[in-house]
């Protein structure tokens, strides 16, 4: 079974600083995909990074990285030089072999100025 | 461009009612998905479609919840007898097998009063 931890509810930044949000994972599927989205107090779901199981380098996408470490099943998103706007929730999720792509439970991001 | 279309974005229905959701997705892609989110929470998984391949239902938290997709493109989600605990946004996304990740649309906001 395929299964998405995020055990931060919420976190806090100062405005320019990075941080890390946490995820762990697990499947037994030797394939899969691991992807990050932002949720904004509107609701829509915006998708960040994605990482696939077999890529050697850890994706980045400008100011966002996917800290991919395999061994662990870990899934780490740093976000660096932190911004107002990123004030937000932070969901990650795994999609397996089948296609079908669960998600963790969340974290909430504050960055204050 | 078209993207992922949720309709209505706003249901108000008495308990005990049935509603239906629906969810168009963007055109050509193969995957759909349904998923609950609770105020708050994260993404609770309930039905994933990909192309004509029996649906993974295993997401469905009781026998009132159904989902059906007609033609490999609009879906359409059901919930009979509705209670207070079904009020949640429920989020529709889809993907093809050539993109990475999965496009959502804006939510039906269902409130069962």
């Amino acid at each position: 079974a395929q299964k998405i931890t995020q055990t931060q509810p919420g976190m806090f930044v100062q405005e320019k600083e990075a941080v890390t949000l946490d995820c762990t994972y697990d499947t037994s599927d030797p394939s899969y995909g691991l992807f990050w989205y932002k949720q904004p107090s509107s609701g829509e779901m915006i998708f960040l990074i994605y990482q696939g199981s077999y890529d050697q380098q850890n994706a980045t996408e400008g100011r966002y990285s996917l800290n991919f470490q395999k061994a662990r099943k870990s899934a780490n998103l740093v976000i660096s030089a932190s911004q107002l706007g990123d004030s937000a929730m932070y969901f990650c999720a795994m999609r397996g072999s089948t296609g079908k792509l669960i998600f963790g439970q969340g974290t909430t991001l504050q960055v204050k100025p | 461009g078209a993207g992922v279309s949720q309709s209505p974005s706003n249901k108000v229905t008495e308990k005990g009612k049935d509603v239906e959701l629906r969810c168009d997705p963007i055109s050509g892609h193969t995957a759909l998905y349904w998923y609950r989110q609770s105020l708050g929470q994260g993404l609770e998984f309930l039905i994933y479609f990909q192309g004509n391949s029996a649906p993974d239902k295993s997401g469905l938290p009781s026998d009132r919840f159904s989902a059906e997709r007609t033609g490999g493109s609009v879906s359409t989600l059901t919930i009979q007898r509705t209670q207070q605990e079904d009020s949640a946004v429920y989020l529709c996304a889809s993907s093809s097998r050539t993109a990475v990740e999965a496009f959502f649309g804006q939510g039906t906001r269902l409130t069962v009063v």
